[in-house]
């Protein structure tokens, strides 16, 4: 267990829908990774939130959204679904941010558009 | 850019027998970090280890060990005396500098380790 929590686990929905991923990273944490991993991409870099402030971005679509709350957990936000979006969302959590650091990874939530 | 190529995409071996998982990268940076990950048919993915750019000293965690030259842009992990509880995909990851103080990381596409009984 790395000590990152994602719920939920499974969502199942339908194209245009939005749903919402939650993120809670290990405790002391202050950084927040999003990671998407689907059949055909692999295993892409989404965003990133140190302390509550937005990072770095990777290949995050624009109907895509996260914030990091004060309590540190974070939330990605996915709208305006399409069949293509269905993958494995995982969180990561480090220390500061710095390249030293290690990315815990969460279990992941696998998200189902149909 | 950075890139992480495994071009191992599927390997198959018995137990008992030892694999080696091949991993070549590419950056511009001078100082960087290598990462290896674990992740079995549940699916989570498990940090196994890190190693930085200027440490190229092999590293042996039980029947798991690294070789890492910098010669050949390659940081390759064997495991010896497979089990099938070793059954699982393994990426090989990069951390370097984007932007400000950011550090994502840049996964391979895995390689799909099956060990049968």
């Amino acid at each position: 267990d790395s000590g990152v929590t994602q719920t939920p686990k499974h969502l199942i929905t339908a194209t245009g829908q939005r749903v919402t991923l939650r993120c809670s990273p290990r405790s002391g944490d202050l950084s927040v990774y999003w990671y998407q991993q689907s059949l055909d991409q692999g295993l892409q870099f989404l965003i990133h939130y140190y302390n509550g402030e937005e990072r770095a971005k990777g290949n995050i679509l624009e109907r895509f959204s996260a914030q990091q709350f004060p309590d540190l957990h974070s939330e990605l936000n996915l709208s305006s679904l399409e069949l293509g979006d269905s993958a494995l969302y995982f969180c990561a959590s480090s220390v500061s941010g710095r390249r030293a650091d290690t990315q815990y990874f969460g279990p992941g939530t696998r998200l189902t558009v149909l | 850019a950075q890139k992480v190529t495994q071009a191992q995409t599927e390997i198959s071996v018995v137990e008992k027998e030892d694999v080696t998982l091949d991993c070549v990268y590419e950056t511009r940076d001078t100082t960087y970090y290598l990462f290896w990950y674990k992740q079995p048919p549940s699916g989570e993915l498990v940090f196994l280890i890190r190693r930085n750019s200027f440490d190229e000293q092999n590293e042996i965690s039980g029947r798991y060990s690294w070789n890492f030259q910098k010669s050949t842009s390659s940081f390759n992990f064997t495991i010896t005396a497979s089990q099938v509880v070793d059954s699982a995909v393994y990426f090989c990851a990069l951390s370097e500098a984007t932007s400000g103080s950011a550090r994502q990381l840049t996964f391979g596409s895995g390689t799909q380790l099956t060990v049968l009984p």
